[in-house]
């Protein structure tokens, strides 16, 4: 399809364990956006990929989790010795500029038992 | 620092009824402000943005906004809703004056009653 992918849609993993989100951005798009969204909670930012620029990780709650995108393209979120609290929607969106609208993939639903 | 309130956890509306959904902003600069609806399960969809020009914009599903820069708002507007309206609508703003990461609300929970 032209939108954007994420897998896996739904993750179980056990307290402690590293896990890794993936999302194929629609392709051309520069910009690439990764957000937490908890029961309740609006989207929380975590990191910001545009083009060759140095990604913005401001929003990275703690140092267990790290992104990367290669070749400009695919991203993947690392979450390492996850906690309960990382437990979450993952959702990751592209866009084609800094001023126009982002398109969102389905998420990934992390669960951490 | 740029912020997004939407001050209404949950809105309820008659079906062929006109509906509000309220969203003020907070930016350095000139905004950007969009709006999204998020289904069961989905991820979040485009609904409409202003960038600039005409304060009125239409989006889809026959939803509009208005931008009103002296009161800092985007509201969201129908004038007719529809069961299957009810959703989770986003507001998300991004500013020309720092950050261009699009900050979003809290969101609103919109039901349409039958």
């Amino acid at each position: 399809g032209a939108g954007v992918s994420q897998s896996p849609s739904n993750k179980v993993t056990e307290k402690g364990k590293d896990v890794e989100l993936r999302c194929d951005p629609i392709s051309g798009h520069t910009a690439l956006y990764w957000y937490r969204q908890s029961l309740g909670q609006g989207l929380e930012f975590l990191i910001y990929f545009q083009g060759n620029s140095a990604p913005d990780k401001s929003g990275l709650p703690s140092d267990r989790f790290s992104a990367e995108r290669t070749g400009g393209s695919v991203s993947t979120l690392t979450i390492q010795r996850t906690q309960q609290e990382d437990s979450a929607v993952y959702l990751c969106a592209s866009g084609t500029g800094r001023i126009t609208e982002a398109f969102f993939g389905q998420g990934t639903r992390l669960t951490v038992v | 620092a740029q912020s997004v309130a939407q001050p209404e956890d949950q809105v309820n509306v008659a079906e062929g009824n006109p509906l509000t959904v309220k969203c003020t902003y907070s930016v350095s600069g000139n905004p950007y402000l969009f709006w999204y609806v998020q289904y069961p399960n989905r991820g979040l969809q485009f609904l409409l943005k202003y960038i600039t020009g005409d304060n009125l914009v239409k989006g889809s599903y026959g939803f509009e906004a208005e931008f009103n820069k002296s009161q800092t708002s985007f509201h969201l507007k129908k004038p007719s809703a529809l069961v299957s309206d009810s959703a989770l609508y986003f507001c998300a703003v991004r500013g020309s004056g720092g950050s261009y990461i699009p900050t979003f609300g809290r969101g609103t929970s919109l039901i349409v009653h039958p």
